[in-house]
């Protein structure tokens, strides 16, 4: 079955650190592969997506993600948190075959702390 | 580019009556839209595709008589919450597919139901 993981639901890390959220998904046909933030009360915003092309894609607010094949992986990195970057992260999959729908993995809360 | 307006942002109902929430793609055509609904601390989960001009197309577990879907024009959805309890009370997101470009999906600011 088609599917997408995020492992930890709560992720912390010190102002300055890397951040380092994990996604990987389950599909014999690598699919589009989505990483979205969220804030309070508010929609989605799209920090990077990977459809086809190069493996290390850079996004907004420097946030950047490597869609590895051999491990179904597609985990989002930063170098350096800053504290504007707490948030809920989801990492979402359109399968090849899944009429276009998104699926969203179960988030990780990110925590900055100084 | 690729606006999708969601509204309204909150509101408040009491049980029993039905609520309406738009979404609007504002710069560009969305023949399908995206009807996710998300309770607190967890993800998004899909309640419906609408196609326009075309019944949605409702998930599994979703009742489509109590959450009627309505695409009748290339921008605009509507999703309308009918004889509303307190357990419908949830964050509404729509979501609609980018039609130009790679890959890409827009998302409205969501909408908070709350029902007394």
């Amino acid at each position: 079955a088609q599917s997408v993981t995020q492992l930890g639901s709560h992720v912390s890390v010190s102002e300055g650190a890397l951040v380092l959220l994990r996604c990987n998904y389950s599909s014999s046909v690598p699919p589009y592969l989505f990483w979205y933030v969220q804030y309070p009360n508010q929609g989605l915003q799209l920090l990077l997506k990977y459809t086809t092309g190069a493996t290390l894609v850079k996004g907004i607010n420097g946030f950047e993600a490597e869609f590895k094949k051999s491990e179904t992986s597609f985990h989002l990195t930063k170098p350096s948190a800053h504290m504007s970057d707490a948030a809920e992260y989801f990492c979402a999959v359109s399968f090849t075959g899944g009429g276009n729908k998104l699926t969203f993995g179960t988030g990780t809360q990110l925590k900055v702390e100084l | 580019g690729a606006v999708v307006s969601q509204h309204p942002s909150w509101v408040i109902c009491k049980s029993g009556t039905s609520v309406k929430i738009e979404c609007r793609s504002l710069d560009f055509q969305a023949t399908t839209m995206f009807w996710y609904r998300q309770f607190p601390k967890q993800s998004l989960m899909l309640m419906a595709t609408s196609n326009e001009g075309s019944k949605a197309t409702y998930e599994q577990g979703v009742e489509k008589d109590k959450f009627l879907i309505n695409h009748a024009s290339l921008t605009l959805s509507t999703l309308t919450v009918t004889s509303a309890h307190p357990e419908d009370s949830s964050f509404y997101i729509c979501s609609a597919r980018v039609p130009y470009g790679t890959v890409g999906y827009t998302f409205g600011s969501g909408t908070r139901l709350t029902v007394v």
